[in-house]
């Protein structure tokens, strides 16, 4: 059974540039939230996806986007990239029970972005 | 606004000795706890859970969490600490986001744990 796969692993963009990284969730999983990680530092909520649309919204600006695809995987979306942006994105997947989401996430590896 | 705190923020221990790790919340309602935890260049993982019945609960490699609804609390223990619990522990609390079934997960901002052998 495969868990959360997150791609790629690292990478590295110049400021102004734009990123997409990429998160498969748990099997039979149908919800997924993104995650930033700055280095020694907890994680920040970016977002929720779940039935192909943004559920919960965390305090980040516009730059970050996201998608959701049938196959419950999801995309996220980061425009006009600054230094700050430079952090570990994890995604999580979870499974909703009665339409309501119980917290339980299972994390990927995380995607490693440094912004030059 | 709901909140969890983290009492810790850094904590030395030696091997063997007990570990007590705070965790309150501010939510008055129905809430499920969460102990996540991050090992030396792992990713997180779920340490232990609460939904509902027995308020003490086992999680993975020893460790043990109690839900005090009176006093709003979800403190993590163990009684012997080894070098491997070395990591970030994060407290998150599941509580409902205004109407309907909508939750927000609401975390710590983590507590580093380091073990001296």
């Amino acid at each position: 059974d495969a868990g959360v796969t997150q791609s790629p692993t690292h990478l590295i963009k110049t400021r102004g540039q734009q990123v997409t990284l990429r998160c498969s969730p748990k099997s039979g999983h149908d919800t997924v939230s993104w995650y930033q990680q700055a280095l020694g530092q907890g994680p920040q909520f970016i977002f929720q996806y779940y039935e192909e649309e943004e559920r919960q919204r965390g305090n980040f600006p516009d730059r970050f986007s996201g998608h959701q695809f049938p196959n419950y995987s999801s995309e996220l979306n980061v425009n006009a990239l600054l230094l700050g942006d430079s952090a570990l994105y994890l995604c999580a997947s979870s499974r909703r029970i009665g339409g309501s989401n119980t917290g339980e996430l299972f994390f990927g590896e995380g995607s490693r972005l440094t912004v030059l | 606004a709901q909140s969890v705190s983290q009492h810790n923020h850094h904590v030395i221990l030696s091997e063997a000795a007990s570990l007590e790790l705070g965790c309150n919340y501010s939510y008055g309602g129905t809430v499920n706890l969460f102990w996540y935890v991050q090992y030396p260049g792992q990713h997180l993982q779920l340490l232990l859970k609460y939904f509902s019945g027995d308020p003490l609960v086992k999680g993975i490699k020893g460790f043990e969490a109690e839900f005090i609804k009176s006093k709003f609390s979800f403190n993590l223990r163990k009684p012997s600490v080894q070098w491997s619990d070395t990591a970030e522990y994060f407290c998150a609390v599941n509580a409902p986001l205004g109407a309907g079934n909508n939750r927000k997960l609401i975390w710590g901002l983590g507590t580093s744990l380091a073990v001296n052998p």
